[in-house]
């Protein structure tokens, strides 16, 4: 079965630099692009950026462009997500999603079925 | 960038209760429209896709409905294990994928 594993819970100080993994098993990992979504404490869903795991080819949304990088090792079949430059607005649960699809019509739809349980990432000084 | 709201923000419902949430996009998105539902301390679950499509295992009694910018999720009677948070997401920019707010149910 489909899984994305993250690794565990950080606390990072103001300035720092927090790096996240989401290790995936049960299908190709290649062959499905991944989402990177956070959720500070109470609040909504917010999208931060996608990488296809084959090519390497990632899309920032514009509020994390300079600070966020997406990578993978596909040998292990892990996508990463650092984000730099800490503040304290940065504590939240961050979550990988495997973005899949739906083709009828003509039209193809994406949607992230898979998700991963979640990493909390607390700034603090 | 295409903005989403949701309405209403919150509702109150009782078990039984048909329950509306509407999706509204700053622009036409067509039918690239998700809904996904979280409980506290868990990851979203897809529940509808391309509008309208059900997620494979989930219940019936949630549907959905439009195109263009005006989307509806609708539970057709309300169970205890639907008490939640409602998102919808456009996947109509796959480089700039947006969620709506949010829409909290509990119970009344």
């Amino acid at each position: 079965q489909v899984q994305l594993v993250q690794s565990g819970a950080e606390v990072k100080k103001p300035g720092a630099s927090v790096k996240v993994s989401c290790k995936a098993s049960g299908y190709t990992f290649t062959s499905y692009d991944i989402n990177w979504v956070r959720q500070a404490t109470g609040q909504g869903l917010e999208w931060m950026g996608w990488m296809n795991p084959n090519s390497g080819n990632t899309g920032y949304a514009q509020k994390f462009q300079g600070r966020v990088t997406m990578t993978r090792n596909t040998s292990i079949s892990t996508a990463y997500m650092e984000l730099s430059s800490l503040r304290s607005e940065d504590t939240a649960v961050y979550y990988c999603a495997r973005i899949g699809g739906d083709c009828s019509g003509g039209s193809c739809y994406s949607f992230s079925r898979y998700w991963g349980q979640g990493t909390l990432v607390t700034v603090s000084s | 960038d295409i903005q989403m709201t949701q309405s209403p923000s919150s509702l109150s419902a009782s078990v039984g209760d048909r329950v509306t949430i509407t999706c509204r996009a700053s622009q036409s998105i067509s039918s690239y429209l998700n809904w996904y539902q979280q409980k506290p301390g868990k990851a979203p679950k897809l529940l509808i896709y391309a509008a309208s499509s059900l997620q494979s295992g989930v219940p019936s009694r949630f549907s959905g409905s439009g195109s263009g910018t005006d989307f509806t999720l609708t539970i057709s009677s309300l169970q205890p294990e639907d008490f939640a948070t409602y998102y919808c997401q456009q996947s109509y920019s796959t480089l700039w994928v947006t969620f709506g707010p949010g829409t909290k149910v509990d119970i009344k």
